[in-house]
């Protein structure tokens, strides 16, 4: 079994249209992250979400809008997509550091194309 | 606020060649550092972890890294490479007491020729 997944695993769109992404993670963590891989494969994070409470956004242009249903699934809403947006998008968990996990595990990656 | 550094962005090697990929971080604070490996059109998989105790920490496929606290590194090597190596290699770093988030850098690329 997979434990975090991502899909779709590719993705090709027009500018200016609307855009999900949808991770789960099967590990019983409680915390879910996004992170953003540029052209030059520079990492960083965008949004953490603990028990489905945001607890980091790192000044991300507001058309990007997690959403937690539960804490097992961490979705990655864009709106009104720019050329700017293509790139890798990584979904990762965990669980605090000395509650047994001791790493976050990531997904696959979701590569986003707008065109 | 923490920052990493990886001081080779690309790494040529040939094959049964040692490698070191060198990393280090600036941080006031406790830091758990990891390394991860990227193979092409693939996810992140974690190489190894320190977390605390041994500075000298092995993990998969035969990469070992050393802490250095002093020197605030965390040096990524293997003594021989094999072809299947070739990837990008990322250093993390998470200061957070409460989660995994971490910090990387720009990633290391190895190319393991025959």
């Amino acid at each position: 079994d997979t434990a975090v997944s991502q899909t779709p695993k590719y993705l090709v769109t027009q500018m200016g249209n609307d855009k999900s992404i949808k991770c789960e993670q099967n590990l019983g963590h409680d915390t879910m992250y996004w992170y953003k891989q540029d052209s030059k494969k520079f990492l960083k994070i965008m949004f953490s979400y603990n028990n489905k409470e945001l607890i980091i956004n790192e000044t991300v242009p507001n058309r990007f809008s997690p959403k937690s249903p539960d804490k097992a699934h961490l979705n990655l809403h864009i709106n009104s997509l720019e050329l700017g947006d293509s790139a890798v998008y990584f979904c990762a968990s965990s669980q605090p550091p000395g509650q047994g996990n001791t790493e976050a595990f990531f997904g696959q990656g979701t590569r986003l194309t707008v065109v | 606020a923490q920052s990493v550094t990886q001081l080779d962005s690309q790494v040529p090697v040939f094959e049964e060649a040692p490698v070191e990929l060198r990393c280090n971080y600036s941080s006031s604070v406790s830091v758990y550092l990891f390394w991860y490996v990227q193979y092409p059109n693939q996810g992140l998989q974690l190489l190894l972890k320190y977390l605390s105790g041994s500075t000298l920490v092995k993990g998969i496929n035969g990469f070992e890294a050393e802490f250095n606290k002093s020197q605030t590194s965390f040096h990524l090597r293997k003594p021989s490479v094999h072809i299947s190596d070739t990837a990008e290699y990322f250093c993390a770093v998470s200061e957070s007491p409460n989660d995994y988030k971490l910090s990387f850098g720009a990633g290391t690329t190895v190319t393991v020729r025959a």
